[in-house]
């Protein structure tokens, strides 16, 4: 069974669209992120939701607004897509800690290309 | 502003070569965490050090925390194709649930 899962693995879209990117964990963690890898692979944390509520939102355009619907899914919808959306997004879980010395599970990716 | 600096950023080497990766901050980190990512996939965590010294074994990998909590390194020995991946350090600042990535350092072991 997959620990985090995501939908869609690719997501091919145009300009101005709106989508989402949903995940689950069936790890029973208490804690949820959403990270961007870019091109040159550099991996940076957007949100992070601990039992549902919203604990770290970077410095992320507003047009992303993630939704905790239960502390097992965490999902990432994005207004009016940009050429520069395009990335692989990250969601990952970790049981809750004070910290980040607690071990992150990711999922797979999505792979966005904003044509 | 990058808090977490590796070098190299990429490194192609033959099999049965010795490799060193390094991770470096002027912070100081409460714990330091090394992620192996292979294409198509997620990260993976392959150690956390959490003190100042600390070296860790896992296998063909040694993995080193500096004394002041400011940069780590990992080394493997004897690498086989296998150990091919993106190796991203990631560090803890207190700051609340959010580790800090380094941009990752490439390896390719070719037979």
């Amino acid at each position: 069974d997959t620990a985090v899962s995501q939908t869609p693995k690719y997501l091919v879209t145009q300009m101005g669209n709106d989508k989402s990117i949903k995940c689950e964990q069936n790890l029973g963690h208490d804690t949820m992120y959403w990270y961007k890898q870019d091109s040159k692979k550099f991996l940076k944390i957007m949100f992070s939701y601990n039992n549902k509520e919203l604990i770290i939102n970077e410095t992320v355009p507003n047009r992303f607004s993630p939704k905790s619907p239960d502390k097992a899914h965490l999902n990432l919808h994005i207004n009016s897509l940009e050429l520069g959306d395009s990335a692989v997004y990250f969601c990952a879980s970790s049981q809750d800690s004070s910290g980040g010395s607690e071990t992150q599970y990711f999922g797979p990716g999505t792979r966005l290309l904003v044509l | 502003t990058q808090l977490l600096e590796q070098s190299p950023q990429f490194l192609s080497i033959q099999e049965g070569e010795n490799l060193t990766v390094y991770c470096n901050s002027s912070s100081v980190f409460s714990s330091l965490q090394w992620y192996r990512q292979e294409p198509g996939e997620g990260p993976v965590l392959l150690v956390t050090v959490v003190t100042g010294g600390e070296v860790k074994k896992l296998k063909r990998l040694t993995f080193q925390f500096g004394d002041a909590r400011k940069d780590s390194s990992l080394h493997i020995t004897a690498a086989q194709p296998g150990d091919t991946g993106l190796y991203l350090c990631a560090g803890d600042r207190n700051s609340g649930y959010a580790l800090n990535f380094g941009k990752g350092t490439s390896l390719l072991v070719t037979p």
